[in-house]
């Protein structure tokens, strides 16, 4: 079954502030990936964290804590191309294979 | 420094076909893997290869899938007897190495008709 969980919508204002939250359960976890898919697109890499704590990056935060199963995204100062679906994923073991939430589909609206 | 690159990017086969689906990985990675992504579903790994060798299969349907990724030339995913259930989008990543962020490549649509 699913083992990782993330809200399937959110909807935020530009400008605003939205935090998207991600939990999982498994062992060997190896670390924790922040994707942006837009529609019909790749998706792009965000963010990696390995070790607890915040790791900053422009207008995107992401966030661990490994004894908690827990992670989130920040996003800053948002636009409306924003808008796009915002995948997270764990590695584990050997650090070969990704498994991905379903993802958190974000509207950013005027 | 070039992406990710796979081709086609949109392929239409019929029933009982085959479809051969090709990436090439960003230049100086040696690590492949292919995901599945189905309409309104995650993606879902596939398989793991490096050059000649697949590392990893768990992801890999048992039955007319199949993975390569030879010495020269990029990585195929190749599907025999394509029914209705493989249309979906199938994405090829690549990294340095394990426990490297993998990159994306723009994927491959497949519509089995």
């Amino acid at each position: 079954g699913q083992n990782i969980d993330q809200p399937t919508e959110m909807t935020a204002t530009e400008g605003a502030i939205v935090q998207i939250n991600c939990t999982y359960q498994t062992s060997g976890f190896n670390g924790l990936f922040w994707y942006q898919q837009h529609a019909g697109e790749a998706p792009t890499f965000l963010s990696y964290n390995v070790l607890d704590g915040l790791e900053e990056k422009g207008r995107f935060s992401s966030f661990l804590s490994r004894s908690k199963g827990y992670s989130y995204l920040l996003l800053k100062e948002l636009q409306m191309k924003d808008s796009a679906s915002y995948l997270c994923a764990y590695i584990t073991g050997g650090g070969n294979k990704l498994t991905f939430g379903t993802g958190t589909q974000l509207k950013v609206e005027l | 420094n070039a992406g990710v690159m796979q081709n086609p990017r949109h392929l239409v086969r019929r029933r009982g076909q085959e479809a051969r689906l090709r990436c090439s990985p960003m230049k100086g990675h040696s690590h492949v893997y292919w995901y599945r992504q189905l309409p309104e579903e995650g993606l879902k790994f596939m398989v793991y290869l490096q050059k000649e060798n697949i590392i990893d299969e768990s992801g890999m349907p048992k039955e007319r899938f199949s993975a390569e990724f030879p010495k020269e030339g990029p990585s195929i995913l190749r599907i025999q007897q394509v029914v209705r259930g493989d249309s979906a989008a199938y994405f090829c990543a690549s990294s340095p190495g394990p426990r490297y962020e993998q990159y994306f490549g723009p994927g491959t649509r497949l519509t089995v008709t």
